[in-house]
């Protein structure tokens, strides 16, 4: 069974410019999570989805930071206009439903903003 | 406001050593905990799920223990091996939520 695919893997950027991030979940995993994690520190969520639907937007920074779940698998998250503070890995991971414990991640994508 | 730390930061061995990696949290209010393994450039992978009313779990050469009153948890590696290397994670789910506050990891080296 394939896991959780991100891509791109690494992605370098200059400040100011747009930036897309792609998830595809496990198949038949209903719920998908957006976490962001900085050098040195653990992931902090940033957006749940349950299919299509963000159940959980509370620590998306909605001025620049956007995602989309259309058709309730894959998955885009994107920022727009990109600042330094936002180098970091975006880690995707999906569970089969709302409330598991177990969330399966994806490698990441480690973002550099320049 | 849970809160999660996890020391040390880093903690390198030789081949054979047991060795424990300690988390503590700020709320003792928890539903569960979770360690967690991260190599590099790849994601994370659920090591040992503790359940509020569990003191511990073992899976193989790993044991974790859960001491809510005191806001602890332990994971313990016995006879580590240089695959051991890795980033460990505890992360914490607070009763009445979904969401895992994650620690900032302790890196550690196994040396052959």
């Amino acid at each position: 069974e394939a896991g959780v695919v991100q891509s791109p893997r690494y992605k370098i950027i200059e400040k100011k410019q747009p930036v897309a991030f792609w998830c595809n979940p496990i198949s038949g995993h209903n719920t998908l999570y957006w976490y962001r994690q900085n050098l040195g520190q653990g992931p902090e969520l940033l957006i749940r989805y349950e299919n299509e639907e963000a159940v959980d937007d509370s620590q998306l920074p909605k001025d620049r930071f956007s995602a989309e779940r259309l058709k309730g698998v894959d998955s885009t998250l994107k920022i727009q206009p990109a600042e330094l503070g936002d180098s970091a890995v975006y880690l995707c991971a999906s569970s089969l439903e709302l409330f598991s414990d177990e969330q399966y991640f994806g490698p990441g994508t480690r973002l550099t903003v320049t | 406001k849970q809160e999660v730390t996890q020391i040390p930061a880093a903690l390198s061995v030789p081949e054979g050593e047991n060795l424990v990696l300690n988390c503590s949290f700020t709320d003792s209010a928890i539903y569960n905990l979770q360690w967690f393994r991260q190599d590099p450039g790849k994601g994370l992978t659920s090591l040992l799920l503790i359940q509020s009313s569990q003191r511990e779990q073992t899976s193989g050469r790993l044991n974790a223990s859960l001491d809510k009153s005191s806001g602890r948890s332990t994971l313990y590696i016995a006879a580590s091996q240089p695959g051991d290397s890795a980033t460990y994670l505890c992360a914490v789910r607070s009763s009445g939520t979904y969401k895992y506050i994650f620690g900032t990891g302790t890196r550690l080296k196994v040396l052959a």
